[in-house]
């Protein structure tokens, strides 16, 4: 079974930095595009970021872009959230999710369980 | 770029038929036929339900169907049980390389 576990969020003061991890089992990782996306408390999806299977092209919402960085280590089966300058209005449940060989196409399945970001001093 | 526009909220019974709309631009829902569906059940993760706008992955029932036609998309669901009580969201492929999603839509089984 497919499965995908965020970790690395928790607390962080305004102007701080995080680094988010998704760990991938049982699937080719490299084969597939990756997705983040966020949830703020009581609100709807925002899609972040998205990375080619190779690492070699990514892919930024203007909300972020500039301040978070997508990355992947393929040899890890891992995938990563740089946040830096981090505002309360990232305070968010953050979701890793596989997407197809394109990340535009065949959807996000499955996603990964979630891991909230909080942005407070 | 704008959340593309679904109802904020609808309602049917058990074995009735409802329809959520996704409303977009010629930029996004009616310029590629990568639009998705997802059903979020309360604090569990999304679930995808439809992709490519009309495609069903394997293991999701086929009272789900989704549609398209020129900017709006649609999401049906027949047969209502009142396990599909749950958020759904709307996604789509954007001519600027990004995805969006749709605000979200509570449906009620009554």
């Amino acid at each position: 079974e497919v499965q995908l576990l965020e970790s690395g969020g928790g607390l962080v003061q305004p102007g701080g930095s995080l680094r988010l991890s998704c760990a991938a089992s049982a699937f080719t990782f490299s084969n597939y595009a990756m997705t983040w996306v966020r949830q703020a408390p009581g609100k709807g999806l925002e899609w972040l970021s998205a990375i080619s299977g190779s690492g070699g092209a990514t892919y930024y919402a203007d909300s972020v872009k500039g301040r978070f960085t997508i990355s992947r280590d393929n040899s890890k089966n891992t995938l990563f959230l740089q946040m830096h300058s981090l505002r309360a209005e990232d305070t968010a449940v953050y979701y890793c999710a596989k997407s197809g060989v394109w990340f535009g196409e065949s959807g996000f399945d499955p996603w990964g369980q979630g891991t909230l970001v909080t942005v407070s001093s | 770029q704008s959340a593309l526009t679904q109802p904020a909220s609808v309602s049917g019974s058990p074995g009735q038929s409802i329809t959520i709309s996704c409303t977009g631009t010629s930029s996004d829902v009616g310029g590629f036929n990568y639009v998705s569906w997802y059903q979020q059940h309360p604090g569990k993760a999304p679930k995808l339900m439809i992709y490519d706008v009309s495609n069903r992955p394997s293991g999701v029932s086929n009272r789900f169907s989704g549609s398209k036609s020129g900017n709006t998309a649609s999401l049906t669901i027949s047969g209502l049980q009142a396990e599909d009580e749950a958020d759904y969201y709307c996604s789509s492929y954007t001519s600027s390389s990004t995805l969006l999603f749709g605000g979200g839509t509570k449906l009620t089984v009554l």
